[in-house]
């Protein structure tokens, strides 16, 4: 079926660094979704993105974090600087429309270690 | 605040049994609920879903049933087999597939 790529699937950077986590999402979807997850916690929305803006974002998208996807390449997620709470797997998914019961495939995720 | 609560947190039963999966929610306005599956090493794939105009919803040998008034469902997965060993998330949305999901619950299906 259809596969989300997330590059790498684990990453280690010192806090205060930049990291870019990038996902090729499904070839003609056109939502695009970040979603993080603490160890033993749940998953959590962190944004939304679609026609290359962010349409709804949660409190967890701090001003250090940005997303976008130029020209149809990868939909990235860029934390500058990093902190170590942001130490968590961050699955990238997408979506075809952007419809409630519109169903998301998700990448395997990114591991991120800040230390 | 914990808006989509999942129980047990993990659970085993034997192969041929029915396992019995709970999630309860916070937000009435949630109208979508999916369910989402976790094989080790893979990614999370949707299951099944309801919405709150149906109570009971079945795709095989899944069925979720869905009791509006105390905002409470279940996934009930019989005749379970090794190959259901997995983590299901239970989630909700009312838009724009902001998914809320529960923490999950780990299933494990002895031979």
């Amino acid at each position: 079926g259809p596969k989300v790529l997330q590059i790498p699937s684990h990453q280690i950077i010192d806090m205060g660094q930049m990291v870019t986590l990038n996902c090729d999402p499904v070839s003609n979807h056109l939502y695009f979704y970040w979603y993080k997850q603490i160890l033993g916690q749940q998953m959590e929305f962190l944004v939304n993105f679609y026609n290359g803006k962010v349409m709804e974002k949660s409190k967890l998208f701090k001003d250090q974090f940005s997303v976008e996807r130029p020209d149809g390449s990868y939909f990235t997620l860029k934390i500058q600087p990093t902190a170590l709470e942001d130490s968590a797997v961050y699955f990238c998914a997408s979506s075809l429309q952007g419809a409630e019961d519109e169903r998301l495939f998700f990448g395997h995720g990114t591991k991120l270690s800040v230390l | 605040q914990q808006q989509v609560r999942q129980s047990p947190q993990s659970l085993t039963v034997w192969e041929g049994e029915t396992a019995i999966l709970n999630c309860s929610y916070e937000d009435s306005t949630f109208d979508y609920f999916p369910w989402y599956r976790l094989f080790p090493g893979e990614s999370p794939a949707l299951l099944i879903a309801i919405r709150p105009v149906s109570n009971k919803k079945e795709d095989g040998r899944f069925t979720i049933f869905f009791n509006k008034r105390e905002k409470k469902l279940s996934l009930h997965i019989t005749d379970s087999q090794p190959g259901d060993s997995a983590t299901y998330f239970c989630a909700a949305t009312s838009g724009y597939n902001k998914l809320t999901f529960g923490k999950g619950t780990v299933l494990l299906v002895s031979p």
